[in-house]
């Protein structure tokens, strides 16, 4: 089965850092895809990145970035120069395309509070 | 374009009590999933849908059943509602077939917050 685990239960960083959420997962397939999601105080799912496990590349979008380390299986998300609106939860997400149906499996997150 | 939409936003029931949570997207997205969230956890999947008229069981299945009757909503019931129950349910969609896996993410509702008491 397969397993994502983020190890940071919470996290503070001052305005403007960058900051680091860790991500490991383990999986025997090939083929996988690696999502983050964030989740403010108000509660929605909001996707920010994807990184496949062929991609050559490390996924950007915008301020984020997926560091991809496939030996080493792990998917850290880096945020650059952090907001007071980038305080939410964290949650790395692993697809599984088991039977077709293209499901997720979510680590606990990781509470991010980003300081004045 | 609602994307996807959940009713109730919020609902509290006692101990014992059957309720059904609503999902509809207008995405004409083949498959479908529902979700709980408890208190300082990730998301686990309770049951998903890849076509109207079929379902299957997730990783936290027992206490639920769902439905798929037409391709645009997927209820989740409740049958006699315990306080295990507890949580915020979310509900996403996802494109589907006809497209590779690649990018595509699925796309959440907003929540119901349940309370069995």
């Amino acid at each position: 089965a397969q397993k994502i685990t983020q190890t940071q239960p919470g996290m503070f960083v001052q305005e403007k850092e960058a900051v680091t959420l860790d991500c490991t997962y383990d999986t025997s397939d090939q083929s996988y895809g690696l999502f983050w999601y964030k989740q403010p105080s108000s509660g929605e799912m909001i996707f920010l990145i994807y990184q496949g496990s062929y991609d050559e590349q490390n996924a950007t979008e915008g301020r984020y970035s997926l560091n991809f380390q496939k030996a080493r299986k792990s998917a850290n998300l880096v945020i650059s120069a952090s907001q007071l609106g980038d305080s939410a939860m964290y949650f790395c997400a692993m697809r599984e395309t088991g039977e077709g149906a293209q499901k997720l499996v979510f680590g606990q997150g990781t509470r991010l509070t980003i300081n004045p | 374009n609602a994307g996807v939409t959940q009713t109730p936003k919020f609902r509290v029931l006692k101990t014992g009590q059957s309720m059904t949570l609503l999902c509809a997207q207008d995405m004409n997205h083949e498959y479908m999933y529902w979700y709980r969230q408890d208190p300082g956890m990730g998301l686990r999947l309770i049951h998903y849908s890849v076509g109207e008229g079929t379902t299957a069981k997730g990783e936290v299945p027992d206490g639920y059943n769902v439905s798929r009757l037409k391709k645009q909503n997927f209820l989740l019931g409740l049958e006699s509602a315990a306080p295990s129950q507890t949580s915020v349910y979310f509900c996403a969609s996802l494109r589907g077939l006809g497209q590779r896996a690649g990018t595509d993410t699925q796309y959440f509702g907003p929540g119901t917050r349940l309370t069995v008491l």
